[in-house]
């Protein structure tokens, strides 16, 4: 059974950069046909897909935080990350790494598997 | 503001049937699958539906999901109290280089 498990900071200076890991267990980043995510969830409201990574590097961003997000993978490690520079209070929420299950592939493909979930809070 | 449009809440009693709508545009429901999640209190989202109308294995048949043209829904029958949770619909939008996009989300009440 894939397991995903998000690790880093909670909490973030406002104008710094946040930084996510996500590792993963269970099955092997470098032999998936499908991408990783990254999808967060400010609290009390919905969710927001951030972007997406492909084990050969390839990424996809969501258009509205595109200038601000790096997405990269250590297929070494069984790990994937994220960093969202120039935070503001509007970044805090909860960020969960998700993946989709070997029955789908490619970037189009449903997350099937998440993480439990970090909260980040953004605040001086 | 959220791509794809929910209503915010929606409510029934058990043994009762609801729907919950989504609403989005050509470039994504129009033209790509839906998904539906589930996300019950405090846990991470649930993959519920794949592909329109397609369940995982281990989701009851009493979910049902249907698309019709830039439109999709998500039917409940036989509502349970463990039903509670909140709903997402999602779909992969092709405008720009393409990226999933996420509706506001439902919160289902079982009264």
């Amino acid at each position: 059974q894939l397991q995903l498990q998000e690790s880093g900071p909670g909490l973030v200076k406002p104008s710094e950069t946040l930084s996510l890991t996500c590792t993963v267990s269970g099955g092997s980043i470098s032999s998936s046909s499908y991408y990783w995510g990254w999808i967060r969830q400010p609290p009390g409201k919905g969710l927001e897909w951030i972007g997406s990574i492909y084990y050969s590097g390839s990424t996809y961003y969501n258009p509205s935080l595109k200038s601000r997000v790096t997405i990269s993978v250590d297929t070494s490690k069984n790990q994937f990350s994220l960093k969202l520079s120039s935070v503001t209070a509007a970044d805090t929420a909860v960020y969960y790494c998700a993946s989709p299950s070997i029955t789908f592939g490619g970037v189009i493909a449903p997350f099937d598997y998440w993480g439990q979930g970090t909260l980040v809070t953004v605040s001086s | 503001q959220s791509v794809l449009t929910q209503p915010p809440s929606a409510s029934g009693t058990p043994g009762q049937r609801v729907t919950i709508s989504c609403s989005g545009s050509s470039s994504n429901i129009g033209s790509n699958y839906v998904y539906w999640y589930q996300q019950l209190p405090g846990t991470a989202p649930k993959l519920l539906i794949y592909r329109n109308n397609q369940r995982p294995s281990g989701v009851p048949d009493r979910f049902s999901g249907s698309k019709s043209g830039t439109s999709a829904s998500l039917a409940i029958s036989g509502l349970r109290s463990e039903d509670e949770a909140d709903y997402y619909c999602a779909a992969w939008d092709d405008s720009l280089s393409g990226f999933w996009v996420f509706g506001g989300g439902t919160k289902l009440t079982v009264l």
